[in-house]
């Protein structure tokens, strides 16, 4: 089945850097990635995702790049702002079958004024 | 739209006991519905897919008679927490792939059970 890893477990910036999270995939059929922001006790929410037939998206300070023959995903959140900080969590599923979403194991990201 | 009500929030019980934790599509139709256990400080971990008139399918390492999902209808899915123990403690919830939103998915509260 899919598995997914995510690097770094913890992030620390200051507020206005740049913030990257890195995940890998292992099913070369997995072709939605989302990624989520979790506040403590509360369902993930959804900040940005993309699909497989695209390379990037953007939505003002959030992007997510996709490169499918290295299976690797990032989020890169520029401008950051302490209210940034949260545990992110990456995702993947495919089309076919239950199309299951399966979680990286979360970063944690603290953005300090 | 497409939101997924999740009861109860919290529950505390005593060992032994059995807690059912409901997941309820309020605007469109959930054939599958996914539970994931989280504890402290970690990931989404996938334990369950239900599926609307048959048997779930388990994630492997998960117990099935310990944890009883059932989908009975197009807008219900349940999970019961079997026999209770102390390391059953985690914050459980369910989520559901919404028809019509491109692999969209929505997710329910969750439940925080704590078994004392």
């Amino acid at each position: 089945g899919e598995n997914v890893e995510q690097h770094p477990s913890t992030l620390s910036v200051q507020e206005g850097d740049s913030a990257v999270i890195k995940c890998t995939y292992s099913d070369s059929a997995s072709n939605y990635f989302p990624w989520y922001k979790q506040e403590l006790g509360k369902r993930p929410q959804l900040i940005i995702d993309i699909r497989s037939n695209v390379g990037e998206k953007k939505d003002q300070r959030i992007a997510v790049t996709l490169n499918k023959t290295a299976k690797h995903f990032s989020l890169h959140i520029t401008e950051t702002q302490p209210e940034d900080s949260a545990v992110y969590f990456c995702a993947a599923s495919m089309k076919t079958g239950f199309q299951k979403l399966v979680f990286g194991t979360g970063t944690r990201l603290l953005v300090s004024p | 739209g497409a939101v997924v009500s999740q009861h109860p929030s919290r529950v505390i019980c005593k060992s032994g006991t059995s807690v059912k934790i409901e997941c309820r599509s309020l605007d469109f139709q959930a054939t599958t519905m996914f539970w994931y256990r989280q504890f402290p400080k970690q990931s989404l971990m996938l334990m369950a897919t239900s599926n609307e008139g048959s048997k779930a399918t388990y994630e492997q390492g998960v117990e099935k008679d310990k944890f009883l999902i059932n989908h009975a209808s197009l807008t219900l899915s349940t999970l019961t927490v079997t026999s209770a123990h102390p390391e059953d403690s985690s914050f459980y919830i369910c989520s559901a792939r919404v028809p019509g939103w491109n692999y969209g998915y929505t997710f329910g509260s969750g439940t925080r059970l704590t078994v004392v």
